[in-house]
């Protein structure tokens, strides 16, 4: 199975910050049609995850423009320009290129 | 407008058998996938597996052994059946539509006790 690490497992910012969250595969998520199906969602206390990035670097309808995804093969970095309150929660990665799905660890983003 | 709605029991015993019911709206099960998504108490999110809007299913590895996902597309519904529960399965259980959007149930919480 694909294994997705998202480093780090935490991260402390003040508001106003920029934030970066990576995640890392255990092998390329191109699909054979090209694309790469690689997600990113928040899930804030209490709540189901909400989708912010699918495809890599496409924002999911109403996601700020502070939230920005990259990267290409293994390696993908998920960007939070200037942090807000409603920022705050665990963000996870997530593929769907490979069978079965996996999610990564999660990590953390909360106030210093 | 598109609705998952999980249900089952809260609690179930040690070596029992979790059954659960996504219940769907909104959209054809013939028309899109829907997967499970568990999250154990205090930790990250596990998916578990998926049924494809042809029928075909695909499971997490280490869970495949004890899950079976199954539907009714009459009824609108997915099954998830895990066998052999333990108490490390307590956590809170997730449906939710694959594609086209981003369609979550509120998710149920199930916990594994005697």
């Amino acid at each position: 199975d694909v294994v997705l690490t998202q480093t780090p497992v935490s991260l402390s910012v003040t508001l106003g910050d920029q934030a970066s969250i990576s995640c890392r595969s255990s092998q390329s998520l191109e699909y054979s049609d090209g694309y790469t199906y690689l997600e990113w969602y928040l899930q804030k206390p209490g709540q189901s995850p909400q989708l912010l990035i699918y495809e890599v670097s496409n924002r999911f309808s109403g996601v700020p423009d502070r939230f920005i995804g990259s990267g290409s093969g293994t390696d993908f970095t998920l960007k939070i320009s200037r942090v807000e309150p409603e920022d705050l929660g665990v963000y996870y990665c997530f593929q769907a290129t490979h069978d079965p799905w996996t999610f990564g660890g999660g990590t953390k983003l909360e106030l210093k | 407008q598109v609705q998952l709605t999980e249900s089952g029991p809260g609690l179930v015993h040690p070596s029992e058998t979790l059954s659960l019911t996504c219940t769907v709206s909104g959209f054809s099960l013939t028309g899109y996938s829907v997967y499970w998504v568990r999250q154990p108490s205090g930790k990250g999110l596990e998916w578990m597996g998926r049924m494809r809007y042809n029928g075909d299913t695909s499971y997490n590895s280490a869970l495949k052994s004890r899950l079976s996902i199954s539907r009714d597309t009459s009824k609108n519904q997915v099954f998830l059946k895990m066998n052999s529960l333990q108490t490390d399965d307590t956590g809170t259980y997730y449906c939710t539509r694959a594609g086209d959007g981003d369609y979550w149930g509120q998710g149920v919480m199930v916990t594994v006790s005697s």
